[in-house]
């Protein structure tokens, strides 16, 4: 069974400065690896879907894949308050449509 | 553009009764519907797959029984708990894709709060 792990749990960044979150998972077979976000009380907004090792850029976030190292990371640029949110690192599994999440990271961005 | 709609988005019934969720897709056809919840405090967990035309899965810890779902065509399903406690609070997300490996589209959520 595929365990995505995500860390830190917590992350206070100011406005302007890089946010990087982090995401381990035990199988490396998977093709696909996503990072979704979750704002308070609301549903999921996916932000980049990436499916080969390297760098996926989708505007201001950008991840970052390491199947070798079972290890996919997302980078947001010049994070805004509007950004502060709970991520979610998901890898999809051996079932279609089957998507394994990480616990979350909540990002805080301060003004 | 393809949109997942879910009603209601937030429910609340007494311990013990029971509430029926649905998720609509709009703009493709939803072959395959996957429902997850997200407990307080918890991740998203898989709950079960349902692919028109064929069984549905349920997870571990999932049964038919408490989470009977349907899913009768390519745009609509529905999901039932029954006699729901106060573990069965969180949200409930579904999320739709057409058949392979298309992209999956998830829906806003239903909010369950067990009194």
């Amino acid at each position: 069974q595929q365990k995505v792990q995500q860390s830190p749990e917590s992350l206070t960044v100011s406005e302007g400065a890089m946010a990087s979150l982090n995401c381990t998972f035990s199988d490396g077979t998977s093709d696909n690896f996503r990072w979704y976000r979750q704002h308070s009380g609301k549903g999921l907004e996916m932000l980049v879907s990436i499916f080969s090792d390297g760098e996926k850029e989708e505007g201001r976030f950008t991840a970052h894949l390491n199947r070798a190292s079972l290890h996919v990371s997302l980078h947001i640029r010049e994070p805004q308050p509007s950004d502060s949110a709970v991520y979610l690192c998901a890898v999809r599994g051996s079932a279609l449509g089957r998507l394994h999440f990480g616990a979350g990271t909540q990002l805080i961005v301060i003004p | 553009g393809a949109l997942v709609y879910q009603y209601p988005r937030r429910t609340i019934c007494k311990s013990g009764t029971s509430m029926r969720m649905e998720c609509q897709a709009v703009g493709f056809q939803a072959t395959s519907v996957a429902w997850y919840r997200q407990s307080p405090q918890k991740t998203f967990e898989l709950i079960a797959l349902s692919t028109v035309n064929s069984a549905i899965k349920y997870e571990q810890n999932f049964t038919q029984e408490k989470f009977p779902i349907s899913h009768p065509n390519l745009s609509f399903s529905s999901m039932t708990v029954l006699n729901a406690y106060l573990e069965d609070r969180g949200l409930y997300l579904c999320g739709a894709r057409t058949g392979g490996y298309a992209e999956q589209f998830f829906g806003p959520g239903t909010r369950l709060t067990v009194l």
